[in-house]
């Protein structure tokens, strides 16, 4: 185990409505980056989060956020949910910059 | 943008059989990572290599990385069903901390 927990592990949302996917990381970890994946797919890269502040983004539209807090956790939220949200939502927490932990992540359902 | 191609895409073999997993970038790689995933579930990172020409095992997974082919290759040698997964390549960019992945190698092995 990494030691990156995610929650919920899964969870089924209607096409229109918002959610919020939770990631804990390791202490110390002050880096945080999350991760779309679709079925049959590699990860794509949503954000990533440096000091509860973003310092990068993929190629994801505006109503995908997030945010990170001084405990190590962050969050993701996706507003106006579409059918191709669906997917497997993988958090991935560093201490150096360089190696990532991910979490076992949050199987999305949009119906 | 870089993009990673692996190859092959999915592979069955016999337990005790060696096999090799290739991964091109189609720009110059500055960090190659391998994780390993289960279905549905979170990354476990295997190697991680920077240097061209470097090779790195973990009990019976090599890695190595050719820079100037902008490829990597991952060998198993003496495969057990445990080694049964789903392998990704992932590749950070000069100065950048966004990882991109191949679609992935689905393996599979008989007892």
């Amino acid at each position: 185990e990494t030691g990156v927990t995610q929650s919920p592990t899964h969870l089924i949302k209607t096409r229109g409505q918002q959610v919020t996917l939770r990631c804990s990381s390791q202490s110390g970890h002050n880096t945080v980056s999350w991760y779309q994946q679709a079925l049959g797919q590699g990860p794509q890269f949503i954000f990533q989060y440096y000091r509860e502040e973003e310092n990068g983004r993929g190629n994801f539209p505006p109503r995908f956020s997030g945010l990170q807090f001084p405990n190590y956790s962050s969050e993701l939220n996706v507003n106006a949910l579409e059918l191709d949200d669906s997917a497997l939502y993988l958090c991935a927490s560093s201490l150096s910059g360089v190696e990532y932990d991910f979490g076992p992540g949050t199987r999305l359902t949009v119906t | 943008s870089q993009e990673l191609e692996q190859s092959p895409q999915s592979l069955i073999v016999q337990e005790g059989k060696n096999l090799t997993i290739n991964c091109t970038s189609s720009k110059t790689l500055y960090g190659l990572y391998w994780y390993k995933q289960k279905y549905g579930e979170g990354l476990i990172f295997l190697m991680m290599l920077q240097k061209g020409g470097e090779e790195k095992s973990h009990e019976k997974i090599t890695a190595k990385l050719d820079e100037k082919k902008q490829q990597s290759s991952l060998h198993i040698t003496a495969s057990q069903p445990s080694h049964a997964g789903i392998y990704l390549c992932g590749a950070s960019g000069a100065g950048s901390y966004q990882l991109t992945f191949g679609k992935g190698t689905k393996l599979s092995v008989i007892p």
